[in-house]
């Protein structure tokens, strides 16, 4: 079945970077989009950005440009979101979840339809 | 772009129905008919329930559904169950760089 399965739960130090994987199962993985989303404690949804599995490009949300890297390892259908520089506001759940298909550039479908389970981000000291 | 707007909070009795706003601009919700809603019970992940604008995804009860008029989007839920109490979130298409924002959430409480 179509899945994305994220990488487990993280505690980090201000300062450090963590690596966040989603690896894709059941469908190819180079004919969806990949988002990350963010949910802080107790807020809302919020958008970072997606990356175009076909060509690799990224595009971030305002707001979360610089620190934040998307990646992707076509190889072992796998996204990856990387944060630098920690702060203890970038404590949150983050989510991938599929959007697309995508032809070339261009996105067909504007809407999530496969979401992985999260992955927890704690910054402290 | 500015999160869309939702009512922090709706309620009703088993059985009833509810609608939940999200409100848009012209560059966001009016501008596409690609609104997205998304159910997220406490602890899990986002659920996708109606796509652009009125379309149910497979396995989704079609006591859900969606629509549009002008900057403003709804979702509509009759005959109320106790476990559709959780948290929804809107999202809209805005365009080619930034192709989504989402709502701020409502949270539905069952009474």
């Amino acid at each position: 079945q179509v899945q994305l399965v994220q990488s487990g739960s993280e505690l980090k130090k201000p300062g450090a970077s963590v690596k966040v994987s989603c690896k894709a199962s059941g469908y190819t993985f180079t004919s969806y989009a990949m988002n990350w989303v963010r949910q802080a404690p107790g807020q809302g949804l919020e958008w970072m950005g997606w990356i175009n599995t076909n060509t690799g490009n990224p595009t971030y949300a305002q707001g979360f440009t610089g620190r934040f890297v998307f990646s992707l390892d076509t190889s072992v259908s796998t996204a990856y979101l990387q944060i630098s520089s920690l702060k203890a506001e970038d404590t949150a759940v983050y989510y991938c979840a599929r959007a697309g298909p995508i032809f070339g550039v261009v996105i067909m479908a504007y809407y999530m339809d496969v979401w992985g389970k999260g992955t927890t981000v704690t910054v402290s000291s | 772009q500015s999160a869309l707007t939702q009512p922090r909070s709706v309620s009703g009795s088993p059985g009833q129905s509810v609608t939940i706003s999200c409100t848009g601009t012209s560059s966001d919700v009016g501008g596409y008919n690609y609104v997205s809603w998304y159910q997220q019970h406490p602890g899990k992940a986002p659920k996708l329930m109606i796509y652009d604008v009125s379309k149910r995804p497979s396995g989704v009860p079609d006591r859900f559904s969606g629509s549009k008029s002008g900057n403003t989007a709804s979702l509509t839920i009759s005959g109320l169950q106790a476990e559709d109490e959780a948290d929804y979130y809107c999202c809209s298409y805005a365009g080619s760089y930034t192709p989504w924002v989402f709502g701020g959430g409502t949270k539905l409480t069952v009474l």
